[in-house]
């Protein structure tokens, strides 16, 4: 199958300061990749769309200011949380978008904020 | 898209074969089902999808009942690394492109 890369898979920030993650398709182009949240013992949700050459289209309750979301390339998509605070401690994974509307999942990116 | 309900955990022995139901009674014609599985920590996995016909691949088989109110996923012969939750969810066709919706999912654990 369609191999998803995230980047990095775990990280530790301070409050206030932004983090960047990154989601690469590595053998396929994907001009959609979703963005999903994992809180503990908890399902995933999806907190948006992310379309090649196109602003993400984000789901109710998702802040686009504080989560935004470059999808420059065919292969890479980036989520940077803004102004991190500890609420925002979770599990970040993406997806792309196959051929036969299949989705393949990162590994998932774990953020803690102090 | 029609919603699933699974139960929370189910245990399986070894070498088993693992039956997972999931019903999704209010399904409409043009709607798939799909299965996913999340090892901890991991990013979900897809397993198998299908529509009306019972479908197998290298990982699992796919059973829908013929009114298509609900289906069995299957894993043949279940080892260790099989312990995981698994999604059941129903999607129309090209719904995959407006992001999953999942549920609670049955937490399967796969037991020596």
């Amino acid at each position: 199958g369609a191999v998803v890369s995230q980047h990095p898979s775990r990280v530790i920030c301070k409050s206030g300061t932004s983090v960047k993650i990154e989601c690469r398709s590595l053998d396929f182009q994907a001009t959609t990749m979703f963005w999903y949240r994992q809180f503990p013992k908890q399902s995933l949700m999806l907190m948006a769309t992310s379309n090649e050459g196109s602003k993400a289209t984000y789901e109710q309750g998702v802040e686009k200011d504080k989560f935004l979301i470059n999808h420059a390339s065919l292969t890479l998509s980036t989520l940077t949380v803004t102004s991190a605070h500890p609420e925002d401690s979770s599990f970040y994974i993406c997806s792309a978008l196959g051929r036969r509307n299949e989705q393949f999942f990162g590994p998932g990116t774990r953020l803690t904020v102090l | 898209d029609a919603k699933t309900t699974q139960p929370p955990s189910m245990d399986c022995a070894e070498g088993r074969a693992a039956n997972l139901p999931c019903n999704h009674s209010t399904i409409s014609g043009n709607e798939y089902v799909y299965w996913y599985r999340q090892i901890h920590s991991q990013g979900p996995q897809y397993i198998i999808h299908g529509l009306k016909n019972n479908e197998t691949n290298e990982m699992a088989s796919l059973i829908i009942t013929e009114d298509r109110k609900s289906s069995t996923l299957i894993l043949p012969h279940a080892t260790l690394r099989d312990t995981a939750v698994y999604y059941c969810i129903v999607m129309r066709s090209g719904g995959g492109a407006d992001g999953l919706t999942f549920g609670k999912g049955t937490h399967l654990i796969i037991q020596p």
